[in-house]
């Protein structure tokens, strides 16, 4: 079944304490992106990649970092997170026209 | 990509037609329009896109005015599994990169 799979679901964590997200899919897709979505604001872009070590800044890429060693992951890494990183947060890859999302990750930073 | 402008929400009686409408009047010749909806909560879900002709799937239809600055989103038959947010975007097909997402609209779809 095509998928893009992101781990953990649910994650509640103190500042400061490194943490990292990953999104993983399995239809070969050279796109990868990270949202996050807080009530009011919408969804927003973190980082985007266009394919194996090539990243990019979205809108709100402060406090995050990303990596793309292999086409199949995007993890999401956050080296000291802060409350204000409290969200939920989307990964989405994609092929042609259509963009797959995740499940989402519910961060809750202390 | 052009800006697109939504309404703020709807609501639609179940088993009518949904009608969604979006303004996207800076578009450019080569954006296409996309349509994505968002269940409470779970990933944006891909339903429609198109140029400059009407597009139907099983999911909706898309009519595009002719002169392309807007747009409608038809469900035809809506569910109370259609409540959703959806979002109209417009974008370069193939082209990936920042892709934005605005407010949305949020249907509500009641029995």
């Amino acid at each position: 079944e095509a998928q893009v799979t992101q781990n953990p679901r649910y994650l509640i964590t103190v500042t400061g304490k490194k943490l990292t997200v990953t999104c993983s899919q399995n239809m070969n897709h050279e796109y990868m992106s990270w949202y996050r979505q807080d009530p009011g604001l919408g969804l927003r872009q973190i980082y985007y990649s266009m394919n194996v070590e090539v990243t990019d800044k979205g809108d709100v890429p402060e406090g995050y970092k990303v990596s793309r060693k292999e086409k199949r992951n995007f993890p999401l890494i956050l080296e000291s997170p802060s409350p204000n990183q409290t969200s939920l947060y989307f990964c989405a890859s994609g092929l042609n026209t259509e963009a797959f999302f995740g499940q989402g990750t519910r961060l809750t930073v202390v | 990509d052009a800006k697109t402008t939504q309404p703020t929400s709807m609501d639609c009686a179940e088993g009518r037609a949904a009608n969604l409408p979006c303004n996207h009047s800076t578009i450019s010749g080569n954006e296409y329009v996309y349509w994505y909806r968002q269940i409470h909560s779970q990933g944006p879900q891909y339903i429609i896109h198109g140029l400059k002709n009407n597009e139907t799937n099983e999911m909706a239809s898309l009519i595009i005015t002719e002169d392309r600055k807007s747009s409608t989103l038809i469900l035809p038959h809506a569910t109370l599994r259609d409540t959703a947010v959806y979002y109209c975007i417009v974008r370069v097909e193939h082209s990936w990169g920042k892709l934005q997402f605005g407010a949305g609209t949020q249907v509500v779809v009641t029995p």
